[in-house]
């Protein structure tokens, strides 16, 4: 079944205590990115990578890192987490070089930062 | 991204068709309509997508109206599992090389009602 994979699905953590969330997707998408969603901000797109070892910067970065060494896996890694990153994360891929663009998303991964 | 707006919310009665409107009035010609929805804190997901004919797939119809200024997602027999947000996103449909960043607005509650 094709789909995008998030772990963990619920993580409450300390401030400063550095995790990582995982993302990982079966069907072989060159394009992987990372929304956070907050109550009347939408959803907001963290990070984005065409392809393996090519990230870059979406609209809220800060405090996250990113890193794209496999096609199928693109962890989000924050190294030193705030109150302020407590949010609900998802995980999107997408195949390039088609004009159908359905993105695929994750089930969610709610972060709660004390 | 051409702005668009959907009614806050709407309410559908089970069974019966449940039809949600978008209006994109600067919507430039080489924009695509796409309608994604979200469960309550799932993954966003997508539903449909069109240019200027109208299109169906096995979730939903979309109707475009002639302008292109305005659309409508029509989903045939709503059922209780449809109660969600129903996002309408205009953009140009990527291609390689570009962020395949969705930006999300407020969307329409659909609630349907047994």
């Amino acid at each position: 079944e094709a789909q995008v994979t998030q772990n963990p699905r619920y993580l409450i953590t300390v401030t400063g205590k550095k995790l990582t969330v995982t993302c990982s997707q079966n069907m072989n998408h060159e394009y992987m990115s990372w929304y956070r969603q907050d109550p009347g901000l939408g959803l907001r797109q963290i990070y984005y990578s065409m392809n393996v070892e090519v990230t870059d910067k979406g609209d809220v970065p800060e405090g996250y890192k990113v890193s794209r060494k496999e096609k199928r896996n693109f962890p989000l890694i924050l190294e030193s987490p705030s109150p302020n990153q407590t949010s609900l994360y998802f995980c999107a891929s997408s195949q390039t070089g088609t004009r159908s663009d359905t993105q695929y998303f994750g089930p969610g991964t709610r972060l709660t930062v004390l | 991204d051409a702005k668009t707006t959907q009614p806050p919310s709407m309410d559908c009665a089970e069974g019966r068709a449940a039809n949600l409107p978008c209006n994109h009035s600067t919507i430039s010609g080489n924009e695509y309509v796409y309608w994604y929805r979200q469960i309550h804190s799932q993954g966003p997901q997508y539903i449909i997508h069109g240019l200027k004919n109208n299109e169906t797939n096995e979730m939903a119809s979309l109707i475009i109206t002639e302008d292109r200024k305005s659309s409508t997602l029509i989903l045939p027999h709503a059922t209780l599992r449809d109660t969600a947000v129903y996002y309408c996103i205009v953009r140009v449909a990527s291609s390689g090389g570009s962020n395949y960043k969705l930006t999300f607005g407020k969307g329409t509650l659909l609630t349907v009602n047994p």
